[in-house]
Parts: C-alpha cells; sequence; structure tokens
C-alpha cells in the first residue's frame, strides 16, 4: 500500500470549512484513498472514501487532484464535535489486509 | 442495531496473567481485524482473519492469539508472553470486496499493572 504524507496538526474556526491535505505521490492505479477519523478514546470513524473522482457524503467531500498525487478532505462547517484526528489511507482494490494507518493530522475546532 | 461491539471498555490486569478481549459484529462481515494502539501514535495490526477458522498474522502478532470459530465473534488473548502489553486495541470487521471499508468497535484499553 502506497504511503501518505499529512500535517501532524491543523486549527479551524467554527463554522468555517476546514480543508485536510494529504500526499499520496506513489498511489498505484488500483489503490482507494480512504479518510477515517478518530476522537479521543474511540474506535475511528470510517469518513469516505474515493478512486479518482471527487466524492461528497454527509460528512464531508473528498477531492482527489487528475494525478491522483494528493487530495483534500472538506469537512464544510466545522463544528467543535469535529476535533479529532484525521487519517487518510489509500489500500489497493479487493485487499484483505488492514488499512495502514499513519499518524494523521489532529483537527482542533476552535470556538 | 447492527455494529461491532468490545467488551469490556477497561481491563485490569496482574502482569502474567492471560486475558482475553471480546470482539462480536452482527454486521454479516467476513473479515475482521485486530488493532492495537499506543498513545499518539496510528493503529498496527495484530491479526486479521478473512474467514471462519482461517487467520492471519499482522505485523505485531508475537505475545498475541486469536481463534474464529464463528463469523461474528473474534476474540483476541493477550498472552503473558506479550512484553507490553498495556494499550489501547481495537477490533474492526468489513465486507469482501473492493472499496469497502472497515468498521471499528470502540475499543478496549487493557491496562496491566
Amino acid at each position: 500500500d502506497a504511503k501518505t504524507t499529512q500535517p501532524p496538526s491543523m486549527d479551524c474556526a467554527e463554522g468555517r470549512a476546514a480543508n485536510l491535505p494529504c500526499n499520496h505521490s506513489t498511489i498505484s492505479g488500483n489503490e482507494y484513498v480512504y479518510w477515517y477519523r478518530q476522537i479521543h478514546s474511540q474506535g475511528p470513524q470510517y469518513i469516505i472514501h474515493g478512486l479518482k473522482n471527487n466524492e461528497t457524503n454527509e460528512m464531508a467531500s473528498l477531492i482527489i487532484t487528475e494525478d491522483r498525487k494528493s487530495s483534500t478532505l472538506i469537512l464544510p462547517h466545522a463544528t467543535l464535535r469535529d476535533t479529532a484526528v484525521y487519517y487518510c489511507i489509500v489500500r489497493a482494490s479487493g485487499s484483505a489486509r488492514q488499512l495502514t494507518f499513519g499518524s494523521g493530522t489532529q483537527l482542533t475546532v476552535l470556538p | 442495531d447492527g455494529g461491532i461491539t468490545q467488551s469490556p471498555k477497561y481491563l485490569f490486569r496482574k502482569e502474567g496473567q492471560n486475558v482475553t478481549l471480546s470482539c462480536e459484529q452482527n454486521l454479516n462481515h467476513d473479515a475482521m481485524y485486530w488493532y492495537r494502539q499506543d498513545p499518539g501514535q496510528g493503529l498496527r495490526l495484530i491479526y486479521y482473519s478473512q474467514i471462519v477458522n482461517d487467520f492471519q498474522k499482522g505485523d505485531i502478532a508475537e505475545g498475541y492469539s486469536v481463534s474464529r470459530e464463528k463469523k461474528e465473534s473474534f476474540p483476541l488473548t493477550v498472552t503473558s508472553a506479550q512484553k507490553n502489553p498495556t494499550a489501547f486495541y481495537l477490533c474492526a470487521s468489513r465486507t469482501q470486496g473492493a472499496g469497502n471499508e472497515q468498521f471499528f468497535g470502540p475499543g478496549t484499553r487493557l491496562t496491566v499493572l
């Protein structure tokens, strides 16, 4: 699975959009980009995933660059409850192995 | 409600004792996983199972054992051979197939005294 690079921490004002970047320059053609988040002392929560097209669901939007070497998770209107560690992961389709979690980005939403 | 349950949420054991952590899912998922998380770090895979009666070692399997006798259950035993067992343990499951996400349980925090 391709390695990902994320900033260790970010702050965002409540009500504003939070844009979390992720670099995955060695991603292969069959690897998906997944985003999870983990609130302190809880299990990780799935947010969204995509292959090459931009994706949107009720939680967030995922923007993947045309060359697929980077992506951005967008939380359109961040709330205090969005404060968490956000993990960007790439994994090959059909792979039964685990998701490889790095250190992620600690997002702090400020009142 | 469908989901993954782990019990207990907090567990204390004396050094040298084996302890078994429970993980149950009613999502009808084929694959199940055990991860360990240490403070300020990401998750590391201990064991995973793609199907009943079959499981594979992950990256840090030493000192741990698992069984998969039923589709719904994947218990993890932390043995006395695990040198540093105090950690947060997370169980997950997923349906086989491309692009399917993993669902995680709430975790068990094990403290060995």
